[in-house]
């Protein structure tokens, strides 16, 4: 079962229009929701850890949130150099860190 | 300067040769990690190690092996290399100061195995 959905598989936006990424998890006993985001070929890039419900964290035009169940990235004004894959993730039982699919943001000029 | 490095950064093999994956780590953490990231499969988690005498196998550690030869060195070996095991790998390291951090990753390694 996974324990990591994340949607929309591929998003395409326009410079400057605002939308938000969702991850919803089904993990008991949250140890944290990590976002990474991740360029081609190469290492996912450390953004933000959220470990309660209610909790914001925020950089530059990107701002995650966290409920019980989901956990949002929402991205403001974005301009083409945020195109890239964000990765939603969970610890599962042990300690891996457990990952969704991605979002695949392309935002064009 | 890169706080995790990983050699090679590409690499082309033959079925069944025995290749090694290096990753070096200057962030002083304790904890090591290998991932491999498949096409829609998503990063899965092959060995970690939480100190240099831990090591731990992780959901897919099969045809694979590990060495922790110091706090920051943590090698993988694929012992007889096969086509199914052509992916990108990834080194991550984190804080051993509460049981539940953020990793941070290498640069990866892409791997083929013909």
């Amino acid at each position: 079962e996974d324990q990591v959905t994340q949607s929309p598989e591929a998003l395409r936006l326009q410079e400057g229009e605002s939308s938000s990424l969702n991850c919803s998890y089904t993990v008991s006993g949250l140890r944290g929701l990590f976002w990474y985001r991740q360029d081609p070929g190469k290492g996912p890039e450390f953004l933000f850890t959220l470990y309660s419900a209610g909790e914001e964290k925020e950089k530059e035009r990107l701002k995650a949130t966290l409920t019980k169940k989901e956990s949002f990235l929402h991205i403001t004004a974005p301009k083409p150099e945020d195109s890239a894959t964000y990765l939603c993730a969970v610890y599962d039982s042990g300690y891996a860190l457990n990952f969704g699919k991605g979002t695949s943001l392309l935002v064009t000029p | 300067d890169a706080d995790v490095t990983q050699t090679p950064r590409n690499r082309i093999t033959k079925t069944g040769k025995r290749i090694m994956l290096e990753c070096s780590q200057t962030k002083g953490h304790d904890r090591m990690y290998w991932y491999r990231q498949d096409p829609g499969l998503g990063l899965r988690l092959i060995y970690y190690s939480f100190d240099v005498k831990d090591i731990n196998k992780g959901e897919i550690s099969d045809g694979y092996s590990v060495s922790r030869q110091a706090q920051a060195k943590f090698s993988l070996s694929l012992e007889s290399a096969i086509p199914n095991q052509t992916a990108l790998y990834f080194c991550a390291t984190s804080s051993g100061r509460a049981s539940y951090n953020e990793q941070f990753f290498g640069p990866g390694t892409r791997l083929t195995v013909l």
